[in-house]
C-alpha cells in the first residue's frame, strides 16, 4: 500500500524568508504523480505545484518550488519569500498514473511570523 | 479553469435524519468523483470513489449502508448520509478530475453537523 509521509506536524516562517515542508512516500510503482496542496481556514483544496515521477527536472510555480529526489521517494516544498496568505495546512499527496485515487500525508500547517 | 461545485456548505441536522449533499462538476464531465472525509485537524481521508453509471467503490471500513452514493450523470454526485449519528460530524469534500492525468478539482467542502 502506498504511505504518504509529512513529519513535521507545524512549521512557522518569518514573513519574507524561506521554508522548506517535508514529505516522504512508500511506492512500489514507478509511474506515479505528487502534489502538494494548500488548504487555507476558508478549507478549500488548492493545488500548489505537481511533479510527475517520471521528471528529473524539480517543478516550480512562482515561489514555490519542489526538491523531488525519486531514489529517496522524498518530495519536499520550497516556499520562498513567504506571505501572510500562504498561512495553511499543506498536504502532500501521491497519485498512481492511471489511478485517479489520491492518497494524502497527514498535513504540516505553515504559520507566518508578521 | 474547472470548478466543483459543493452543496450544502454547512448543514445541521438531527439525530436520526438523512442528509444528502451533492458535487457538481460546473464546466466539464467528471466521470469520477470522489468523496473524502475530514476529521479536526487531520488529513482528507477517501470514503468512495463515485464512478458515473455504475455503483460506487468504498474504502475499507465505510460503511456503504450508511454513506450512500449517486453519480447519475458525468456532472453530479450526491453521498447521503442516512440515519446520521453526532459521530458523522465532519467536514466532507468531494473531488473530481475533467481527464486522466489531470489533478484533481475539488469541491469547497461541507460541514455536517449531527445533533
Amino acid at each position: 500500500a502506498q504511505t504518504v509521509t509529512q513529519s513535521q506536524p507545524e512549521m512557522s516562517v518569518q514573513e519574507a524568508e524561506t521554508v522548506t515542508l517535508s514529505c516522504t512516500y512508500d511506492t512500489s510503482e514507478s509511474d506515479y504523480y505528487l502534489f502538494w496542496y494548500k488548504q487555507p481556514p476558508s478549507r478549500q483544496m488548492i493545488l500548489v505545484i505537481r511533479q510527475e515521477a517520471y521528471k528529473q527536472q524539480n517543478a516550480t510555480e512562482n515561489r514555490f518550488s519542489v526538491n523531488f529526489q525519486k531514489a529517496a521517494k522524498s518530495f519536499s516544498l520550497k516556499i520562498s519569500d513567504s506571505q501572510l496568505g500562504d498561512a495553511a495546512m499543506y498536504f502532500c499527496a501521491y497519485r498512481v498514473s492511471g489511478n485517479e485515487k489520491l492518497t494524502f500525508g497527514t498535513g504540516t500547517r505553515l504559520t507566518i511570523i508578521p | 479553469g474547472a470548478v466543483v461545485s459543493q452543496h450544502p456548505s454547512r448543514v445541521i441536522c438531527k439525530s436520526g435524519t438523512s442528509v444528502k449533499i451533492e458535487c457538481r462538476s460546473l464546466d466539464f464531465q467528471a466521470t469520477t468523483m470522489f468523496w473524502y472525509r475530514q476529521f479536526p485537524k487531520q488529513s482528507l481521508m477517501l470514503m468512495a470513489t463515485s464512478n458515473e453509471g455504475s455503483k460506487a467503490t468504498y474504502e475499507q471500513g465505510v460503511e456503504k449502508d450508511k454513506f450512500l452514493i449517486n453519480h447519475a450523470s458525468l456532472t453530479l454526485s450526491t453521498l447521503t448520509v442516512t440515519s446520521a449519528h453526532p459521530e458523522d460530524s465532519s467536514f466532507y469534500i468531494c473531488s473530481a478530475t475533467d481527464r486522466a492525468y489531470s489533478p484533481l478539482h475539488f469541491g469547497n467542502g461541507t460541514r455536517l453537523t449531527v445533533t
